[in-house]
Order: C-alpha cells, then sequence, then structure tokens
C-alpha cells in the first residue's frame, strides 16, 4: 500500500526566508510524486510533479523539489518566499489505478 | 480550456436530507474522479471514472452515496439522507487517459456541504 507522509503540519517563516516542506513516501512500485497549493476556500493547484528523468523538478512561483529515491523523500523548497506564498501544501503520490493519495498537509505561513 | 468546474460551490442542508453536486471536467479529459476532504487534512479518493464507467469505488463510499456519468461528460455526486459527518469539500478532478504529462490531475473549486 502506498502512504504520504508530511511531518510538518505548520511551517512558520520570515518573508524573503528560504523554506523547506517535508514528504516522504512509501509505495511498492514506481511513482509519480506532485506537490499541490490549496489557498482558502479554493480547490487545489498543481505546483510541480515528478513522473520521471531529472531528479530536481521545477514548479511554478519558483518552487523545486528534489526526488530521492534512497530517502523516498520528495522535499518542497523555495529560495525566498513571500507573502503571498502563505497557503496549505500537500503532497500527493500517484501510481497503478491513477488514484493519488495525498498527505495531511503543511500549512505554510509567511510572516512580515 | 475553461478549468474543471463545479456546481454549487457551497451547500447548506439539514440532516436527512438529499444533495447533489455537478462536476463539469475539461472537454477533453475522459478520467473524472471524486475526493473529499475534511478540516486539516488533505483529499482523500472516492471514485473515479474513465470516460462513462464508474472503475474504482473506494471504502469511504457508502451506500448513501453514488456517483454518475451518463453520457462521459459531467458528473454527479449524490449523497442521500446526510449525516453531519458528511460535511466536508467535495473535489472533482480530471485528467487524460494515459501516461507521462497527462497523468496529470487538474482540481475543481470543490463544492463544501454543510450538515446542520
Amino acid at each position: 500500500a502506498q502512504s504520504v507522509t508530511q511531518l510538518d503540519s505548520q511551517v512558520p517563516v520570515f518573508e524573503e526566508a528560504p523554506v523547506e516542506l517535508r514528504c516522504n513516501y512509501s509505495s511498492s512500485v514506481s511513482v509519480y510524486l506532485f506537490w499541490y497549493v490549496q489557498y482558502p476556500n479554493q480547490g487545489l493547484q498543481l505546483l510541480l510533479k515528478y513522473l520521471s528523468g531529472s531528479t530536481l523538478v521545477k514548479g511554478i512561483n519558483g518552487f523545486e523539489a528534489e526526488f530521492n529515491k534512497s530517502q523516498t523523500s520528495f522535499h518542497l523548497r523555495k529560495p525566498s518566499v513571500h507573502i503571498s506564498d502563505t497557503a496549505e501544501y500537500f503532497c500527493a503520490v500517484g501510481s497503478g489505478t491513477y488514484k493519488y493519495i495525498f498527505g495531511t498537509g503543511t500549512r505554510l505561513k509567511v510572516l512580515a | 480550456d475553461t478549468g474543471v468546474s463545479q456546481n454549487p460551490r457551497h451547500k447548506i442542508t439539514k440532516r436527512g436530507q438529499n444533495v447533489t453536486f455537478r462536476c463539469d471536467p475539461i472537454s477533453e479529459h475522459n478520467r473524472l474522479y471524486w475526493y473529499r476532504q475534511t478540516l486539516g487534512q488533505g483529499p482523500e479518493f472516492l471514485t473515479y471514472f474513465q470516460n462513462e464507467a464508474q472503475l474504482e469505488k473506494s471504502r469511504l463510499l457508502s451506500d448513501r452515496f453514488s456517483a454518475e456519468r451518463p453520457k462521459g461528460s459531467f458528473s454527479t455526486l449524490e449523497i442521500q439522507r446526510t449525516e453531519q459527518g458528511d460535511s466536508a469539500m467535495y473535489l472533482c478532478a480530471s485528467s487524460r487517459f494515459g501516461t507521462g504529462p497527462s497523468y496529470e490531475q487538474y482540481f475543481g473549486p470543490g463544492t463544501r456541504l454543510t450538515v446542520t
């Protein structure tokens, strides 16, 4: 069975500081990995995805993530955050039947 | 590409009433998914369709829930005899069938259900 763990439920960070949101997964088969962002009372917007190839994936809004197979991780990073990055971030794993398994989310709060 | 749309955006209903939500996927997408998201949690898979065929249902989808996609385009999710535990955001997503970039799921804005 597949699972996704987002260890940090909340991450406060000052504006213009770097941030890393952690995601670990477990799966016995090849996986596809995704990060989504959700603003209050809205649906999910795809930030980036790993399907195959280069382990460093760049996404929208200056975010990037690195797939590490040996550590079964897919951490999300941004070198300098903005107030507008305040949102909930979800890591997801997909394979096989094409349904996604989501983590419980990390609430990023950017402080002025 | 107008994106995935869901109606209504908000629904307040009394316990025991039936409710129906609608999802219109991106037009060329033949896969459609329903997820449920409760407060403080990530979305949980409920069911998905390929064209008009419902191919998988989660154990979360009790007998009170039914989903249809009659012509392989829009989908409806009906909840009968609603319970307070049904209060959640119901998200719809769609994707193309296939591998690679076509695997990506695009999400709608969701329908927030409140059962009083």
